[in-house]
């Protein structure tokens, strides 16, 4: 059955540091790839996606890589910042069905 | 972007008494909608798939008379968690697929609601 893995449970970083998530899957051929922020009791909310012929994506401070050999996907916050303190899903889809990973809760030190 | 309203978004009620959650989509219509449960410190898990005027889908494991899925309309889905036991406590998230499902417009983006915390005593 397909797994989805993402690296740690929880990252704390000082602020103005990189933080990178990585999100490993096996067996699973997915179209495409998404990461959401979820903050605590609240609904998960869409921040990239990458399709499997795309290689990296940007978007203001966060960039995804998406390596379909090595199955793995890497997402990186750049200059992280306190606001940026939340649990990071990492979600595969073929057609419009997601599975999710169980997410890393970064933290972000002033 | 899109707005998805759900309600309750705090549910306490009884073991043996029945739980309506109400999934609106407020900016577009939506023929599929999804329902996830989320255990602290879990992955989304997805119940079931939500289909504009027909029968829910259900995941494997999912108990499709204990939860029941009506998608009446377009901007509706609800939930009803029937006869709520202890362990039915838990997090439960709807999400909205703006456009057809796989068609041009749809990106796979989800919105997400703001999810309905159940507990059930």
């Amino acid at each position: 059955s397909q797994k989805i893995e993402q690296n740690s449970e929880a990252l704390n970083i000082q602020e103005g540091k990189t933080a990178t998530l990585t999100c490993n899957y096996t067996n699973y051929s997915p179209a495409y790839l998404q990461w959401y922020r979820q903050d605590p009791g609240r609904g998960p909310v869409f921040l990239l996606l990458i399709r499997e012929n795309e290689k990296e994506k940007r978007k203001e401070r966060l960039k995804v890589t998406f390596d379909t050999t090595l199955k793995q996907s890497l997402f990186h916050i750049t200059a992280s910042q306190p606001a940026d303190s939340a649990t990071y899903l990492c979600a595969l889809g073929n057609d419009y069905k997601l599975s999710f990973g169980a997410g890393t809760t970064v933290t972000v030190r002033a | 972007g899109a707005v998805v309203s759900q309600h309750p978004s705090r549910v306490i009620c009884k073991s043996g008494t029945s739980v309506k959650i109400e999934c609106r989509s407020l900016d577009f219509q939506a023929t599929t909608m999804f329902w996830y449960r989320q255990f602290p410190k879990q992955s989304l898990m997805l119940m079931a798939t939500s289909n504009e005027g027909s029968k829910a889908t259900y995941e494997q494991g999912v108990e499709k008379d204990k939860f029941l899925i009506n998608h009446a309309s377009l901007t509706l889905s609800t939930l009803t968690v029937t006869s709520a036991h202890p362990e039915d406590s838990s997090f439960y998230i709807c999400s909205v697929l703006p456009g057809l499902a796989g068609g041009p417009t749809s990106t796979g983006e989800l919105f997400f609601g703001e999810g309905s915390r159940l507990t059930v005593l």
